[in-house]
Order: C-alpha cells, then structure tokens, then sequence
C-alpha cells in the first residue's frame, strides 16, 4: 500500500522568507499524482498544487513551488516571500491512476512570524 | 463552476443517537465522492467513497455507513453514536483522474 510521510511536524518562517514543506512517499507505480493541500483554522482544505507524475517539469502556483524528485519519491513543496496567511496545516497526498482516493501524510503545522 | 456543500456545519449529540450528515455537489455529474473525518489535531481518514449511485466502498470498519441515494449526494449515517465518533469530517467530489475538492466541514461533538 502507499504510504505518504512527512517528517516535520512544525515548521516555522518569518514574514517574506521562503521555507520548504518535505514529504516522501513510498509506491511501486509509475503513473500516479501528488498534491499539497493547505488547511487554514476554518479547516477547509484548499488545494495549492499539483504535479502529475508523467510530468519532468516541477508545479508552480505564484509563490508557491514543488520539488519533484520522482527517483528519490520525494515531493517538497517551497513557499516563497510567506504571508501570514500561509499560516495553516499542510497535508501531502499522493493517488493512483484511476478511481482511487487520495493516501493523506499527516501533516505540517506552518507559522508565520510577523 | 462547481460547488460542493456539507451540512450541518456543526452537530452537537449525545452518545447513542443516530446520525445523518449530508453532502451535494452542484456544476458536474457523476463525480467520485469521498467521505474524510479528521481527529483533533490528526490527519484526514478516508472513510467510504463512490463511484456513482448505490456504489460505496469501505475503507475503515466502524459504526459508521454511507449512501449515495442521487448522482451528486453523498449522505454519512451512524444508527449509534459513540464518543469516539467526534471529529471534523469531510465530503469531497473529484472526476476521473483529476483534482479532489472539499466541502467546508461538519464538526461533530458527540457527549
């Protein structure tokens, strides 16, 4: 089964800093997806990106970017100048082709001091 | 443009009652559905989702159960809740091979 891992539970950035989010993940496929999703008090998940597998060139959305290291089966996500609205719970997700759920890491609380 | 919605927004019960939280999706037909509780302070677990009407697959045995009695709504029931029941959960809907999205959330307490 995959398995989704990330190593920091807290992580910590100063306002317009830039700070790496890790997460590994372990499957035996080649065609799969990976995500980043934010998760801020209100405890809605917002997505902040995606990278398809298939995919050599990294995701990036505004100030936010992936590492995608796929022999290494490691997805870091970087954000760059921090708001605080970045703020939140960050969960890395990973799934199968197909018709399959998304296999959740557990999470990394971000703050950020003004 | 897609929506989903979740209701209610936060439940309050006493152990042993039973439970129905809904969720609707509008803007898309026949999207996966997905049901997620999150514990306090915990990751996401994946409880039940489906692949279209009257199709529901279990991912965590429990007291739990799910239905999906229309293409874009996906209703979580329990006939006896337990303490161990409270948490924060999660509907989400996806098409094939694309994006996950969630709905805003039911805080459940159960006293």
């Amino acid at each position: 089964a995959q398995t989704v891992t990330q190593s920091q539970p807290e992580m910590s950035v100063q306002e317009a800093e830039t700070v790496t989010l890790s997460c590994t993940y372990d499957t035996s496929e080649s065609d799969y997806y990976l995500f980043w999703y934010k998760q801020p008090p209100s405890r809605q998940m917002i997505l902040v990106i995606r990278q398809e597998a298939y995919k050599q060139q990294n995701a990036t959305e505004n100030r936010f970017s992936v590492n995608f290291q796929k022999a290494a089966k490691s997805f870091s996500l970087k954000i760059s100048d921090s708001q605080l609205g970045d703020a939140a719970m960050y969960f890395c997700a990973y799934r199968s082709s197909g018709n399959t759920p998304l296999v959740f890491g557990k999470g990394t609380r971000l703050s950020v001091i003004a | 443009s897609q929506t989903i919605h979740q209701w209610p927004a936060t439940l309050v019960q006493p152990v042993g009652s039973p439970l129905s939280l809904e969720c609707t999706v509008e803007g898309t037909s026949n999207p996966n559905l997905y049901w997620y509780r999150q514990a306090a302070g915990r990751g996401l677990q994946l409880l039940f989702y489906s692949v279209g009407i009257g199709q529901i697959s279990s991912e965590v045995p429990q007291n739990l159960s799910a239905s999906r009695p229309q293409d874009r709504q996906f209703i979580l029931s329990s006939k006896k809740l337990l303490l161990s029941d409270s948490g924060f959960y999660l509907c989400a809907w996806a098409q094939l091979q694309e994006t996950q999205y969630f709905g805003p959330g039911t805080r459940l307490l159960v006293l």
